[in-house]
């Protein structure tokens, strides 16, 4: 069975400054990895995901992240942090069977502060 | 192009009342997503519409829950006899295609409170 587990449930960050949010992942089979931001009373948007290749990912605005096998990780970064980041970011995990939902992370959410 | 809709945007119901929740998604999409988001559980799987195949209803929590897809295109969720413990921000997702690696396109919920 699968699960994703993010660390820190919040995350501060000044303007300008590296921003990781970490997540970690269990699967029984090769995953697929997802990271969706949430602003405010709105859906969730996809940032970025991997599903096979290569294990550097980028997505929108800047952000990317890396899978490692040997880690079970899926961390997310971004060199430099703008306002406009302050969110709810989600880490999830595909079941990995044909068309199947995703299993979500708790969730971290992003403070930028000037 | 328009992308998921859901209606109502936010409900307010008394416990015991009857409430369906309605999702578009957007055209074309094959596969169809409903999810919980609450403070305690997080992001919770409901149930999942592929094409004419059964829907996959592991994630009901209940029998008071149901939801149904209607030409392949419009899905309606129904939660009967509503208890406080449903209030929640249910989310609706769609996909081109079937398949773990497909992206879900996320409508923006309607928030649920039953007093």
């Amino acid at each position: 069975a699968q699960s994703v587990t993010q660390l820190g449930s919040h995350v501060s960050v000044s303007e300008g400054a590296l921003v990781l949010l970490r997540c970690n992942y269990s699967s029984s089979v090769p995953p697929y990895l997802f990271w969706y931001v949430q602003y405010p009373n709105q859906g969730l948007q996809l940032l970025l995901k991997y599903t096979t290749g290569a294990t550097l990912v980028k997505g929108i605005n800047g952000f990317e992240a890396e899978f490692k096998k040997s880690e079970t990780s899926f961390h997310l970064t971004k060199p430099s942090a703008h306002m406009s980041d302050a969110a709810e970011y989600f880490c999830a995990v595909s079941r990995g069977q044909a068309g199947t939902a995703l299993i979500f992370g708790k969730g971290t959410t992003l403070s930028v502060s000037s | 192009g328009a992308g998921v809709s859901q209606s109502p945007s936010n409900k307010v119901t008394e416990k015991g009342k009857d409430v369906e929740l309605r999702c578009d998604p957007i055209s074309g999409h094959t596969a169809l997503y409903w999810y919980r988001q609450s403070l305690g559980q997080g992001l919770e799987f409901l149930i999942y519409f592929q094409g004419n195949s059964a829907p996959d209803k592991s994630g009901l929590p209940s029998d008071r829950f149901s939801a149904e897809r209607t030409g392949g295109s419009v899905s309606t969720l129904t939660i009967q006899r509503t208890q406080q413990e449903d209030s929640a921000v249910y989310l609706c997702a769609s996909s081109p295609l079937a398949g773990g690696r497909e992206t879900q396109y996320f409508g923006p919920g309607t928030r649920l409170l039953v007093l």
